[in-house]
């Protein structure tokens, strides 16, 4: 089965405590997306990138890091620095340009971090 | 700069009934355009796409037709079902970013 998975579905840390989101994806595409999702306010953008070893800060990249060493996945780093973490966190890939699924995001089922 | 603006909501229909969700946008260029849907807990599922101006996209009885002269992706369903209660957003695409709407709740009552 082709998809995005993230895990886990539910994770709560500690306030000050740094922790990692999974994001993992079977469908050969270069481009990938992190948005945060808060009740009333749709998706933000986090990171992306466009390809291996590389990527792009979004609207709110302050407190979050990212790395993209393999196609296939692309994980989110919240830091102590991010000062309201709790939020509903989501992947999402898009294929090459100019192909079926080039102009497209497919999302993953999302990761909801609670910071106690 | 680009963005998107839907109604606001929550929308509660009762099942049969007709739905329009409002979507207008502002963007340089010539945007993509699309409608997911998202329900409790899960991720955005893509329910249709518009590509260029007067296309429409159309998918599980939902239809939406990209509007230039108006900037518009209007939602559109003939007969709801209590299935289809969940977040609906209009988003575009320029480039390599998406610009997403703040969703719009639909709750279809039996």
């Amino acid at each position: 089965d082709g998809g995005i998975t993230q895990s886990p579905k539910y994770l709560f840390r500690k306030e000050g405590q740094n922790v990692t989101l999974s994001c993992e994806q079977n469908l050969n595409h270069d481009a990938m997306y992190w948005y945060r999702q808060d009740p009333g306010q749709g998706l933000r953008l986090i990171y992306y990138s466009q390809i291996v070893n590389d990527f792009q800060k979004g609207d709110i990249a302050e407190g979050y890091s990212v790395s993209r060493e393999k196609k296939e996945s692309f994980p989110l780093t919240v830091t102590s620095a991010q000062k309201n973490p709790t939020a509903f966190y989501l992947c999402a890939s898009r294929g090459p340009a100019g192909t079926k699924g080039g102009d497209t995001q497919y999302f993953g089922p999302g990761t909801r971090l609670t910071v106690l | 700069g680009n963005s998107v603006t839907q109604m606001e909501g929550p929308v509660t229909l009762s099942e049969e009934a007709f739905l329009t969700i409002n979507c207008t946008y502002t963007a340089t260029g010539y945007p993509s355009l699309f409608w997911y849907v998202q329900y409790p807990g899960e991720g955005l599922q893509l329910l249709l796409k518009a590509t260029k101006a007067d296309d429409k996209g159309s998918n599980k009885g939902f239809e939406a037709t990209y509007r230039k002269e108006t900037t518009s992706f209007h939602l559109e369903k003939g007969s709801v079902q209590v299935s289809d209660s969940a977040v609906y957003f209009c988003a575009l695409k320029t480039g390599n970013q998406f610009y997403f709407g703040t969703g719009t709740s639909l709750t279809v009552i039996p």
